[in-house]
């Protein structure tokens, strides 16, 4: 069955990028309606989408709140997607997680927890 | 975009019959039928528990149901078992063409 998986630094420098990569197994990334997306949960939190993108690439969305600090590409022939958060705060510390977008989010990968701190 | 209004807590006994309400905008939970549930257990990912208001992915019990009216989706546990004690997240497309999450809702079975 599909997989996701997320993988990137745990540490990243306050005012630098965060950048993470989803890997996607077991599956196809190619598909009407498909997006995908990522999600983060600060420590102790509740969820807080960030945003999602069109297997083309062609159609991005993002949570208003973030939409200047991020960005999400795809890569079908690598079947994977990235994250990029720039200008980071503490305030970014959280578990980030990627998922598929259909009729909701499944799967989810396992989680990346990335820590904000100098 | 204000993050939908879930219960803090609920609590039931084994057995028993909860319910979780998500309480959003005509924006969003009242404007379309793209509500969606998840489990959530502790350092685990979520999980999808409905999709479309009222519609389980293959494989998830029939005890979790889901269910709407106006701007508030719900979504009921019958049968409660020890298993459910979990944090629960309701979701929902909005007018802006972005998600958004409830604040979430920790069950308790007593």
């Amino acid at each position: 069955q599909l997989q996701l998986q997320g993988s990137g630094p745990g540490l990243v420098k306050p005012s630098e990028t965060l950048s993470l990569t989803c890997v996607v197994s077991g599956g196809s990334m190619i598909g009407s309606n498909y997006h995908w997306g990522w999600v983060r949960q600060p420590p102790g939190k509740g969820l807080e989408w960030i945003g999602c993108i069109y297997y083309t690439g062609s159609i991005t969305y993002y949570n208003p709140s973030l939409k200047s600090r991020v960005t999400i590409s795809v890569d079908t022939s690598k079947k994977q997607f990235s994250l990029k958060v720039s200008s980071v705060t503490a305030a970014d510390t959280a578990v980030y997680y990627c998922a598929k977008m259909t009729t909701g989010f499944d799967p989810w990968g396992q989680g990346t927890l990335v820590t904000v701190s100098s | 975009q204000s993050a939908l209004t879930q219960p803090a807590s609920v609590s039931g006994s084994p057995g028993q019959s909860i319910t979780i309400s998500c309480t959003g905008t005509s924006s969003d939970v009242g404007g379309y039928n793209y509500v969606s549930w998840y489990q959530q257990h502790p350092g685990k990912a979520p999980k999808l528990l409905i999709y479309d208001v009222t519609n389980r992915p293959s494989g998830i019990s029939n005890r979790f149901s889901g269910s709407k009216s106006a701007n508030t989706a719900s979504l009921t546990i019958s049968g409660l078992q020890a298993e459910d004690e979990a944090d629960y997240y309701c979701s929902s497309f909005t007018a802006s063409t972005t998600y958004v999450f409830g604040t979430g809702t920790t069950v308790t079975v007593l």
